[in-house]
């Protein structure tokens, strides 16, 4: 069974740019989450989709947006790149809403953003 | 608010038992995990434990609740350098958000 795939891995976009990543959770599963990680934030909660609706957003500004598609497949937009947008961002998927959290989440390996 | 607190670091020798603590403050927690980062990885999912429970154990791991005091722990049977990695862990209430600690970063040595 395929886990989350994450793509791509790597990624150098130039301040102002806007980037796409996307995330293929593990088949069967329906809710997606996304996580940016850096050393200094640490792990922070980006937005969560389950049946294509955003169920829940954290606290980042209104430049990272992100969408599923029926397929349960997830895209994260960020626009206007800035420095500080260079981080880890991780997908997660879980099986359904309303047991997620006792199934726990899968998370991919991450694509790795640069912003130069 | 929600914030988890964890030490960054321990260190231990191969085979000993390695304890990694967490602290929580959202009283409304009712799933709390473990984590674990491997260099250029993701997280990987070791273990996690419902709130009406005091003890979980799985194989060399070990959690322990303590609700009322909202501290959590990990500890690592045998611990082995595989087990070397970043330990993150993390809790999550009705929102269903993972709320992660800084991450507790094990180094064995042989």
């Amino acid at each position: 069974k395929a886990g989350v795939t994450q793509t791509p891995r790597y990624l150098i976009k130039t301040r102002g740019q806007q980037v796409t990543l996307s995330c293929s959770p593990i088949s069967g599963h329906r809710s997606v989450s996304w996580y940016q990680q850096t050393p200094g934030q640490g792990l922070q909660f980006l937005f969560e989709y389950f049946s294509e609706t955003q169920r829940n957003k954290g606290n980042f500004p209104g430049r990272f947006s992100g969408r599923q598609f029926s397929n349960s497949r997830s895209e994260m937009n960020v626009s206007t790149l800035e420095l500080g947008d260079s981080a880890l961002y991780l997908c997660a998927s879980s099986l359904d809403w309303g047991q997620r959290r006792s199934y726990g989440y899968t998370f991919g390996s991450g694509t790795r953003l640069t912003v130069v | 608010g929600e914030d988890v607190e964890q030490s960054l670091f321990l260190s231990v020798r191969e085979g000993d038992s390695s304890v990694i603590n967490c602290t929580y403050t959202d009283s409304s927690s009712t799933y709390l995990y473990w984590y674990k980062q491997e260099p250029g990885a993701g997280l990987q999912l070791l273990t996690y434990i419902f709130s009406n429970m005091d003890m979980k154990q799985d194989q060399r791991l070990t959690v322990l609740l303590n609700k009322k005091d909202k501290h959590l722990s990990l500890r690592i049977a045998d611990t082995q350098t595989g087990d070397s990695a970043i330990y993150f862990c993390a809790e999550t209430s009705n929102t269903g958000k993972l709320i992660f600690g800084q991450g507790t970063t094990l180094q064995v040595k042989p």
